[in-house]
This record gives structure tokens, sequence and C-alpha cells, in this order.
């Protein structure tokens, strides 16, 4: 039991590059969270998703995309990275109302 | 515009004392408000909730006070242990807005033994 696993743990973009962030659950949990950490600031949630097949767009979502076409996955996309999306991005899931296990963030930094 | 406010960066309390993290909040219809503690290079770990039908909430050594018309909530910690030192965030959401939490700036506490 892996509980919620992120991949990669660290990546250096150029400004204008696509990359995807992977997030991964083995609890068969409904719900699954992207949210990002800046320094001095709380989570923010990009995008979240309520079940299979289903993506809702949270506090921060503009320049992101997501896709949840597995039960167990949920994508995270960056298009056209820019400076301002450097950060420390977390994904969480849960079967309960509020996120409830995160994995361990994925540190994100656009040149 | 922080709708979720901790306005102490950092706390350090003695080992065997009790700790007390403070968060306010500005948007009255927030009804359901969570606490999560993060280690260094670690992703948050759930602590505790209430709900706002509730002014207090215990699990084990973890209590939550909600004070509604103060718009304010304290985790308190009794008694601090030094595995405790970890940031503490406090988050609200409000009914009708999906699975929406709004997280505080987090609270650095250091437990000394």
């Amino acid at each position: 039991n892996a509980g919620v696993t992120q991949t990669p743990k660290f990546r250096v973009l150029k400004t204008g590059q696509s990359m995807t962030l992977l997030c991964a659950q083995d609890m068969n949990h409904e719900y699954m969270y992207w949210y990002r950490q800046d320094p001095g600031m709380g989570l923010r949630l990009i995008h979240y998703s309520v079940g299979e097949g289903t993506t809702a767009k949270g506090e921060v979502p503009d320049g992101y995309n997501v896709s949840r076409l597995k039960k167990q996955n949920f994508l995270l996309g960056l298009e056209s990275a820019a400076p301002s999306q450097t950060s420390v991005y977390f994904c969480a899931s849960s079967n309960r109302k509020h996120p409830e296990y995160f994995g361990p963030g994925t540190r994100l930094l656009v040149l | 515009d922080q709708q979720v406010k901790q306005n102490s960066p950092s706390l350090s309390v003695q080992e065997g004392r009790i700790s007390i993290l403070n968060c306010d909040y500005t948007n009255s219809m927030f009804d359901y408000f969570l606490w999560y503690k993060k280690y260094p290079a670690e992703g948050p770990t759930f602590l505790i909730s209430i709900s706002s039908i509730k002014d207090k909430n215990e699990d084990g050594r973890f209590t939550v006070f909600l004070n509604k018309s103060a718009k304010h909530l304290s985790l308190h910690i009794v008694p601090s242990q030094p595995g405790d030192s970890a940031v503490y965030f406090c988050a609200a959401s409000a009914p009708n807005t999906g699975n929406q939490f709004y997280f505080g700036t987090g609270t650095s506490l250091t437990v000394i033994p």
C-alpha cells in the first residue's frame, strides 16, 4: 500500500515547455486534488476530481489542465510553463469531503 | 485576499506543556474546518476536523475549538512532544462550493525537549 505517489519529485523547465505531473493512489479514493504551495502562502487548490472521468476548477486553475481517465490516477498538465508556475505541487486523495492523504510533493522550477 | 489567516508564523513550547495554534477566518459562510500537520519535504497530514454545529472536537492529544461569533478556531496539543514540531495549517470550506478548501499560511511549531 503506497498511499499517494507523485512523479516526478523534481523538475526544471524552460519557459514555454510543457510537462505532465502524475499522481497515483492505491486506496480506491473517489476524490483527488492538485494543490500548489508557494512561499508565505497556504496551499491553493488548482483542480480537483470527484470521480473517474470528472474534473473541476479550483481556486487557481489558469495555465493548468487535468485529466482523470482512471480512478487511481490524476494528471496535471502545464501546456506552456511560465516562471509564475514555479512552486511545490501536492496531490491529495480522499473518500471524505476534505483532502486526507497527500503525496510527498513535486518541486517545479521554471526558468 | 486571504480568507483564512494564521497570524503567528512560529511558536515555541516546552515539551509537556500545551501548544495553542490559532486561526482566524473572514468568510462567515465557512462551516467546516480542518487542521493539518506538515513535516519538511513531506506532504501535509490530516489531523482533525470540526463542523460548525460543534464548538469542540477532540482526538487524543489534539483538540480543536471553534468560536463562530469571533470567526476563530484554535488547535490545542496537550501534552506537547518533540515529534509535534512541524508546520500546522488550518483550512476551511463553505457549503455548496464543491471540495474547495481555503488554507492558512501555516504556523511553525517547535517543541523544545
